[in-house]
């Protein structure tokens, strides 16, 4: 099983829809969870980091779910700027305690928002 | 403004020929990362580097060197023994101990040999 698995898409939605994507992840010991976003040959950049309670950021909700070992990702109000590739991102924390070493990413969602 | 420089942004070199990718950032972060991307695939991390003079290898180390001489500073030299080295190169940093996740990265540098 692979440590932090996408649906790559395509997303193709229109503007203004709703879409959600989901990511899981097979190492129960993971620590935090982040969602990056990268634009085409760009670099990725942090979008949000994913809480146990659940966070939201204006239009986008992060949740996670330690027990089926899944976070997603919502996009409400879709806009054509968020056309991007969303990678999920999983921390397992080392016992150096150095946890940067073990940034797992995945391939990414691309999501595609139409006129 | 502060962040992490790479150049060159594309780069183009012929089989067997060694390069040498710089990276340099002037956020006083401690760690250091370069990582590689395929298309259509995740990031992958060559080599990280917690602190100068140190340096840890990643997931697919073999065929790369680095160096960690000034904290600024992170180059990567692709070595002739990298089979398949045409790839997305990015370089990363962030706060040495930081458990946010967030990495702050360079804007990459795409290696194309031929």
């Amino acid at each position: 099983r692979k440590e932090v698995e996408q649906d790559p898409g395509p997303f193709n939605v229109p503007e203004g829809a709703t879409v959600a994507f989901n990511c899981t992840y097979s190492n129960s010991a993971s620590q935090s969870f982040f969602w990056y976003r990268q634009d085409c040959r760009k670099e990725p950049k942090l979008l949000m980091s994913v809480y146990s309670s659940g966070n939201e950021d204006g239009r986008f909700t992060a949740q996670l779910n330690r027990a089926s070992q899944y976070i997603s990702l919502l996009i409400r109000d879709s806009k054509l700027s968020d056309s991007a590739t969303y990678l999920c991102v999983v921390n397992v924390q080392s016992n150096s305690g150095g946890s940067q070493g073990n940034l797992i990413f995945g391939k990414g969602t691309k999501l595609s928002v139409k006129p | 403004d502060g962040g992490i420089t790479q150049s060159p942004k594309y780069l183009f070199r012929k089989e067997g020929q060694n390069v040498t990718l710089s990276c340099e950032q002037n956020l006083n972060h401690d760690a250091m990362y370069w990582y590689r991307q395929d298309p259509g695939q995740g990031l992958r991390l060559i080599y990280y580097s917690q602190i100068v003079n140190d340096f840890q290898k990643g997931d697919i180390a073999e065929g790369y060197s680095v160096s960690r001489e000034k904290k600024e500073s992170f180059p990567l030299t692709v070595t002739s023994a990298q089979k398949n080295p045409t790839a997305f190169y990015l370089c990363a940093s962030n706060p040495r101990g930081s458990y946010t996740g967030e990495l702050f990265f360079g804007e990459g540098s795409r290696l194309t040999v031929l």
